[in-house]
């Protein structure tokens, strides 16, 4: 059974620091998600990392993928307050293209 | 027009009544899935089809069940819904090759 673990699960942060999201999953996968979810609204792709060392950035984001130690991390530069959000990574199956989503990482960006 | 459209957005209903929810998409994608959200829990899938003839059980497919009518439309069943089914759906779609699902704007369902 694949899990994922994301952590920490809260984060407030001040506005202009720098922080780490992490997620950890339990099985091989070559497939990575980041998606960012704002209250009551859908779910927003960020990343896709489908490599070991994949390096994707966007803005005051950044995502990195290794396979061998089956870890994602999104790093949060600078932060602002529009920041403020659900991040949620997500693996997908070697067998498919389902995914198993982590629980998601509530952000709090404040002044 | 969004490219998955999710009907109803929000529905209170009571215990044992049957639900379907529907799910449209525009894009030309096979591959569909509906997953359901509960707070603190992440999304958890609970079916999903790669294409008209193809659908798979997820993680938490007790209770539901799905028709898949079209390549366009794929829609999820609460035969006899019931309180601990409350929550927040939602269907997506994606093409082959790894790029990212697409999610629609989800169904808020609430069973009394």
């Amino acid at each position: 059974e694949l899990k994922v673990e994301q952590n920490p699960l809260f984060l407030s942060m001040q506005e202009g620091k720098n922080y780490t999201i992490y997620c950890n999953y339990s099985t091989t996968s070559d497939r990575l998600y980041w998606y960012r979810q704002d209250p009551g609204k859908s779910l927003e792709s960020l990343f896709v990392l489908l490599s070991n060392g994949a390096v994707k950035q966007e803005g005051r984001l950044m995502a990195s993928l290794d396979t061998k130690a089956r870890l994602s991390t999104l790093h949060i530069t600078a932060a602002v307050h529009d920041l403020s959000a659900t991040y949620f990574c997500a693996v997908g199956l070697n067998s498919g293209y389902a995914l198993n989503f982590g629980k998601g990482t509530s952000l709090l960006v404040t002044p | 027009d969004a490219d998955v459209t999710q009907t109803p957005r929000n529905r209170i209903t009571k215990t044992g009544k049957r639900i379907m929810l529907e799910c449209s998409q525009t894009k030309g994608h096979d591959r569909m899935y509906w997953y359901r959200q509960d707070p603190g829990l992440g999304l958890r899938l609970i079916y999903y089809s790669f294409d008209v003839k193809d659908i798979n059980k997820g993680e938490i497919s007790d209770g539901y069940s799905v028709s898949r009518q079209a390549q366009a439309k794929f829609s999820l069943s609460l035969e006899s819904a019931i309180p601990n089914q409350t929550a927040l759906y939602f269907c997506a779609t994606s093409p082959p090759g790894g790029q990212p699902q697409h999610f629609g704007d989800g169904t808020r369902l609430s069973i009394l």
